[in-house]
């Protein structure tokens, strides 16, 4: 069946440095990518997507690019600032599947000042 | 965008007793799901909650254990039946808009003594 991996964290930054999360994929069919964000306590949030291959999905200075031949969809930041602390999952939802969708473990990124 | 109200938001129970989970979406929303998160965890589908009709449940997920009811496109109800420790988790419902955005309640933490 379909899967994601990401990165383990925790991932620990000093603020201003580069973030890079390895999410990979296995898919049978064209799904979509995603990656959300949860804060401490509160419930999961979308920060960007892409639905096909080449996309890239941007938001708040996060960027991730759909890549079909690595199935890859790795987020990057160029500089992060310590209110990115936060939880981030990979994710994919083939909607020809009903929606669903299947999250990566999670990776939790500290970000100090 | 939608605004998806859960709640309670965390409850202390006994072994043996039921709770149940209201998830109330502010506009219209196709699909809506429950999901499990459990602590430091990803998140894992219960089932998809039809409009209507019964819900459907993915592996290991029954609905003697957890019967979900959808009696309109904004409202939807989880019910943790007869909880034992091992229910201790936070429980999640999303719900994807006309617009293909994947939402989140904020959550319920629910412990199981």
């Amino acid at each position: 069946g379909d899967s994601v991996t990401q990165m383990e964290g925790p991932v620990t930054l000093s603020e201003e440095a580069f973030l890079t999360i390895n999410c990979t994929y296995t898919a049978t069919g064209y799904p979509s990518l995603f990656w959300y964000v949860q804060y401490p306590g509160e419930g999961l949030q979308l920060l960007l997507k892409a639905t096909k291959a080449d996309d890239k999905g941007s938001n708040k200075g996060f960027e991730a690019t759909y890549r079909k031949e690595t199935t890859s969809f790795h987020l990057e930041k160029g500089s992060v600032q310590v209110s990115d602390s936060a939880v981030y999952f990979c994710a994919l939802s083939d909607q020809g599947g009903g929606f669903k969708t299947i999250f990566g473990a999670g990776t939790r990124l500290f970000v100090k000042a | 965008s939608a605004v998806i109200s859960q709640k309670p938001s965390r409850d202390i129970c006994q072994r043996g007793t039921s709770l149940t989970i209201q998830c109330q979406v502010d506009s219209q929303v196709t699909m809506m799901f429950w999901y499990r998160q459990q602590p430091g965890q990803s998140l894992t589908l219960i089932a998809t909650a039809n409009q209507g009709s019964e819900a459907t449940y993915e592996s290991g997920f029954v609905i003697d254990k957890f019967p979900i009811s959808r009696p309109n496109l904004t409202f939807s109800t989880l019910t943790v039946s007869n909880m034992s420790p091992e229910d201790s988790s936070i429980y999640l419902c999303s719900a994807w808009d006309t617009k293909n955005i994947q939402y989140f309640g904020a959550g319920t933490r629910l412990s199981v003594l």
